[in-house]
This record gives structure tokens, C-alpha cells and sequence, in this order.
């Protein structure tokens, strides 16, 4: 069975930080894998996909990177300001039909950027 | 943004009564989604729809039934709901149709439910 993990649970910062968060699923035969953002009382925004066959996806100062084989990925974020404050959630895709087209997620990293 | 309503946003009911949440799309997307997200749990898969008519179990389904008369609606019913189906539930679709493709999925804005 799948499961995601992000350590830690919650991220303090100063504003102006390049700041790296974490996330590892056990197991490696993935289809592809998302990075979300969630504002508190919201939805999920999706940030960034990587595909199985890519190594790295970038969106403005969002980088997000994936080592299948490690079963790990990373989301970097450049000069972080308040406005960054929010949860992120990594979630992976086993296949694209089927039961497996689901998102198993992790619990989410909750990120404070102080002014 | 991805064109997902669901509705009601917010919801109180009491034990015993029955509920039903809709999601709606407009993306003509094939799958459909309804997750519960608890504080603990995360996300969680409930029941999933690939095509009209076509629906299958998630990973926390008993309580719950769904239904899809057409491809842009996507019904989650709670029969009798109880206290531990308090939670916010996500509907989420996918396109999902062809093998290679990005087959992103676009989540809606959620429908807070309190069971008293």
C-alpha cells in the first residue's frame, strides 16, 4: 500500500528564505506525482505535476523535483514572502484508470513566512 | 481554474437525517472524485465515478453512496449520516483517458459538513 509522508508537520521562516519541503512514498512504481497548495477554509490549488518519466517541473520561483527510485521529492520555494503561508500537500498517482487514478496524499506541511 | 462547483458549501444536519452533496463540472472530464479530509487523516479517497453510470469504492466507503447520471455531476450521499462523517468533503476530477498524459486533477472548493 502506498503511503506519503511529510516531515515536518509545520515550517517556520523568515520572509526573504529559499526554503525546501520534503516529501518520501514508499513505493517508487508511481505515474505521476502533484504538489498542492491549501489557504486555510479552502481548496486545494494544484502547483506543480511531475511525471513518472521527468526529473523536475518549475513554475515561477516554485521547483519541484522527483527521484523515483528513492521514492522522494522536493518542492523548492525561492525568496519566500508571507503570501507563501499556507499547507502544502504532495500526493502520488499510481496509474491514470481505475482505482489507481486516485491521489494518495500526504498530511501536509503547514508553512509560516514571517514579515 | 479548473471548472468544479459543489454545493452546499456549507452544511449542518443532525444524526439520522439524510444528506446529499453535488459536484458539478463543466471540463467534460471522465473521472470523478469524492474525498473526506479529517485533521490526522488528510485526504482521503471515498468513491470514485469513471464514465456515467460507472462508480466504484474508495478506501473509506461504507456510509456512503454515490451516483452519475451525467458526465458533469456527481452525486455523494450520506444515507443516515453520523458524528464521524463530520468533515470536509472534496469532489476532484480527472480527464484520465489516455496513457502519457498529464492527467492532472483539479480539486473543488469543498463543502464543510457538520453532523450533530
Amino acid at each position: 500500500k502506498q503511503e506519503v509522508t511529510q516531515i515536518p508537520a509545520a515550517l517556520s521562516v523568515p520572509e526573504g528564505e529559499n526554503l525546501v519541503l520534503n516529501c518520501s512514498f514508499t513505493d517508487s512504481a508511481i505515474y505521476n506525482l502533484q504538489w498542492f497548495r491549501q489557504d486555510p477554509g479552502k481548496g486545494l490549488t494544484s502547483l506543480l505535476l511531475i511525471q513518472s518519466s521527468q526529473r523536475e517541473q518549475t513554475s515561477g520561483r516554485l521547483n519541484a523535483s522527483l527521484d523515483k527510485s528513492s521514492g522522494r521529492s522536493t518542492l523548492y520555494i525561492a525568496a519566500s514572502q508571507p503570501g507563501d503561508s499556507a499547507t502544502y500537500l504532495c500526493a502520488v498517482k499510481i496509474d491514470y484508470t481505475g482505482a489507481n487514478s486516485k491521489l494518495t496524499f500526504g498530511k501536509g506541511i503547514t508553512l509560516s513566512v514571517r514579515p | 481554474d479548473a471548472g468544479i462547483t459543489q454545493s452546499p458549501r456549507h452544511k449542518v444536519t443532525e444524526t439520522g437525517t439524510p444528506v446529499t452533496l453535488r459536484c458539478h463540472q463543466t471540463e467534460n472530464h471522465r473521472y470523478m472524485y469524492w474525498y473526506r479530509q479529517d485533521p490526522g487523516h488528510g485526504l482521503r479517497l471515498i468513491h470514485y465515478s469513471y464514465g456515467v453510470k460507472d462508480t466504484d469504492k474508495g478506501e473509506v466507503s461504507d456510509g456512503y453512496s454515490v451516483s452519475r447520471s451525467k458526465t458533469e455531476d456527481f452525486l455523494l450521499t450520506l444515507e443516515s449520516a453520523t458524528s464521524s462523517q463530520t468533515s470536509v468533503y472534496f469532489c476532484a476530477i480527472s480527464e484520465s483517458r489516455l496513457a502519457g498524459a498529464l492527467n492532472e486533477q483539479f480539486f473543488g472548493p469543498g463543502t464543510r459538513l457538520t453532523v450533530l
